[in-house]
């Protein structure tokens, strides 16, 4: 079953501008993580970050989480053509060992050039 | 550095042939193995995982079986392919230490004919 879910689900915006992603999940989590995928090809990951974490920063990414919601966003600042790819969600209830990541459907992110 | 193979990168089959998949890690000892699904449009579902050589927990009742038959090394097969099974399909791994982000191979297309 799919736990996350993500908004909108595909988003087009022009070269520069920002883009936001937003996911909703149903249970407790250890981390929430984001992951992109260009079209056929395998899951890249982005960012993970924790259940204590409220924020947190890679370069031009940024996500914040908001356990109380059940929420997290991804930002996606000054946004470029290599940025578009579908973009996942994936939630991790697991302490240790194997991870049985829940992924969301995705949102389909088209910058236009 | 470490490195995940998947092959082929697409399969045609008809119903009713048997498959084998293959995934092979580079560059790491004992980590955790995943095989996932996903369905064209959608988030990855979760086929089957491994945390050590002999071990396979299944999360969805299939058509599919998998097998590690060495530390680094996932297997995914089927003894007769329905038309349901065509897909996407993608391994992964990470190491079992909690918060952990997993790395995912380039993926097989399975087509079912």
């Amino acid at each position: 079953s799919q736990q996350g879910e993500e908004d909108p689900q595909a988003l087009s915006i022009q070269e520069g501008e920002n883009a936001t992603m937003n996911c909703s999940y149903k249970t407790s989590i250890n981390n929430l993580q984001w992951y992109r995928q260009n079209s056929g090809r395998g899951l890249v990951h982005l960012i993970l970050i924790r259940s204590n974490e409220r924020e947190k920063h890679s370069g031009r990414l940024r996500v914040t989480l908001d356990t109380s919601k059940k929420s997290s966003s991804l930002l996606i600042t000054a946004s470029r053509a290599a940025d578009t790819a579908s973009y996942f969600c994936a939630t991790d209830g697991a302490v240790m060992g194997a991870q049985k990541l829940v992924f969301g459907q995705g949102t389909r992110l088209t910058i236009n050039p | 550095s470490q490195t995940i193979h998947q092959w082929p990168a697409t399969l045609v089959q008809p119903v009713g042939s048997p498959l084998s998949l293959e995934c092979t890690v580079e560059g790491t000892s004992n980590p955790n193995l995943y095989w996932y699904r996903q369905a064209a449009g959608r988030g990855l579902q979760l086929l089957f995982y491994s945390v050590g050589i002999g071990q396979i927990s299944s999360e969805v009742p299939q058509n599919l079986s998998a097998s590690r038959p060495q530390d680094r090394q996932f297997i995914l097969s089927s003894k007769k392919l329905l038309l349901s099974d065509s897909g996407f399909y993608l391994c992964a791994w990470n190491m079992g230490l909690g918060n952990q982000p997993q790395h995912f191979g380039d993926g097989t297309r399975l087509s079912i004919l």
